[in-house]
């Protein structure tokens, strides 16, 4: 069975500046991928960024990108030049390489944007 | 329709009530999921269907949770003798099942509150 971890319960940034989320996993798998989900006080979960286990190159989304350690199975998200609206919840996620495969999820990082 | 569609978005109930809370996917969408999301933590799976059939069923917590998919479109998830345990958001999912890592979208979910 496969579990994330994610040891940050809260975190807080000022607007414009960095934050790194941490997020770590356990699996025998040798292929996968890896998501942060986004939720926002509308409960709606919203897909920030995927990341394919045989691929080294991390991935980005704009101001969203990873740092994905497969060895030490690692996977964290950066948020540059934060915005207020970054305010939310953020659930990191594994999904096995098969079609269909359910996520399991981390119990989330409350994160604040302050002015 | 554009989105994932859950309803009721919020449902109050006694304990030992029957309640029903109903999954819209996005049309065309073949694989369906659903989750529970505890005060403060991650989302749990549930169950999983495929078309109308129901692979995985691993998740449901106990006899009293069922599920079931008709037209390959809408879902429903009965929960029988409410306890003050199932008092949760339950958050249903959907995806377009093309191949290994496919985006699951999630909708707004549902509040359960058992007095």
């Amino acid at each position: 069975a496969q579990t994330v971890t994610q040891s940050q319960p809260e975190m807080s940034v000022q607007e414009a500046e960095t934050v790194t989320l941490s997020c770590t996993y356990d699996t025998s798998e040798s292929n996968y991928y890896l998501f942060w989900y986004k939720q926002p006080p509308s409960r709606q979960m919203i897909l920030v960024i995927r990341q394919e286990a045989y691929k080294q190159q991390n991935a980005t989304e704009n101001r969203f990108s990873v740092n994905f350690q497969k060895a030490a199975k690692s996977f964290s998200l950066k948020i540059s030049d934060s915005q207020l609206g970054d305010t939310a919840m953020y659930f990191c996620a594994f999904m096995k390489h098969e079609p269909a495969s359910k996520l399991t999820f981390g119990t989330g990082t409350r994160l604040q944007v302050t002015l | 329709g554009a989105g994932v569609s859950q309803s009721p978005s919020n449902k109050v109930t006694e304990k030992g009530k029957d309640v029903e809370l109903r999954c819209d996917p996005i049309s065309g969408h073949t694989a369906l999921y659903w989750y529970r999301q505890r005060l403060g933590q991650g989302l749990e799976f549930l169950i999983y269907f495929q078309g109308n059939s129901a692979p995985d069923k691993s998740g449901l917590p106990s006899d009293r949770f069922s599920a079931e998919r008709t037209g390959e479109s809408v879902s429903t998830l009965t929960i029988q003798r409410t306890q003050q345990e199932d008092s949760a958001v339950y958050l249903c999912a959907s995806s377009a099942d093309r191949g290994p890592g496919e985006k699951l979208f999630f909708g707004s979910g549902t509040q359960l509150s058992v007095l």
